[in-house]
């Protein structure tokens, strides 16, 4: 069956430090992977997506890597701050379909 | 620009029930999704509209139901709830095509508790 994991444990950082979410995936073929973070009682809020034949994608702080060997995307925040804990959630979807599926998500919480 | 706006914010109904959610999508999005979260749990997807069809499905019964009206506008219709119908229900919109670029745009949801 298909499957998304993500970090069940939740992940405690200092401020400053980078943070690293890792998201792996069976029995997928995706053309993308998508990361999104949600805040409680809120709706999830898209941050990036890599496709298929990316190896990495950058946004300011934010960093994505997509191995499709692996079956894996890391996802980094440098220079953390508190402002970030969140929790963070990977999706995959393919060409075939038009449904994102989502892992549980890792609970980030960035202290000062 | 309003976001993808979710109607109402909360719900409370009982077993057996049925109820009515409603999403407006981002302007410009002419596709709709609508998503069920459990509390400790990612988004599983129920269905998405286009063109005020439903053109693709995810793993829920027929008690699960939606409708796209002409101006984009979705409904998600629940019949005979029950205590596990219990989440919050996200709305996602996306311009057709475009939505490899911009990933999904989702309202803040309805938290419907069914008592």
């Amino acid at each position: 069956s298909q499957k998304i994991e993500q970090n069940s444990e939740a992940l405690n950082i200092q401020e400053g430090k980078t943070a690293t979410l890792t998201c792996n995936y069976t029995n997928y073929s995706p053309a993308y992977l998508q990361w999104y973070r949600q805040d409680p009682g809120r709706g999830p809020v898209f941050l990036l997506l890599i496709r298929e034949n990316e190896k990495e994608k950058r946004k300011e702080r934010l960093k994505v890597t997509f191995d499709t060997t692996l079956k894996q995307s890391l996802f980094h925040i440098t220079a953390s701050q508190p402002a970030d804990s969140a929790t963070y959630l990977c999706a995959l979807n393919s060409n075939s379909g038009y449904a994102l599926n989502f892992g549980k998500g890792t609970s980030l919480l960035v202290t000062p | 620009d309003a976001g993808v706006t979710q109607s109402p914010t909360h719900l409370i109904k009982t077993r057996g029930q049925q109820v009515t959610l409603r999403c407006s999508p981002k302007s410009g999005h002419d596709t709709v999704s609508w998503y069920q979260q459990a509390l400790g749990q990612g988004p599983q997807f129920i269905f998405q509209y286009y063109e005020e069809e439903e053109r693709q499905r995810g793993n829920f019964p027929d008690r699960f139901s939606g409708h796209q009206f002409p101006n984009y506008s979705s409904e998600l219709n629940v019949n005979a709830l029950l205590l596990g119908d219990s989440a919050l229900y996200l709305c996602a919109s996306a311009p057709v095509g475009k939505r490899t670029n911009y990933g999904y745009t989702f309202g803040s949801g309805t938290r419907l508790t069914v008592v």
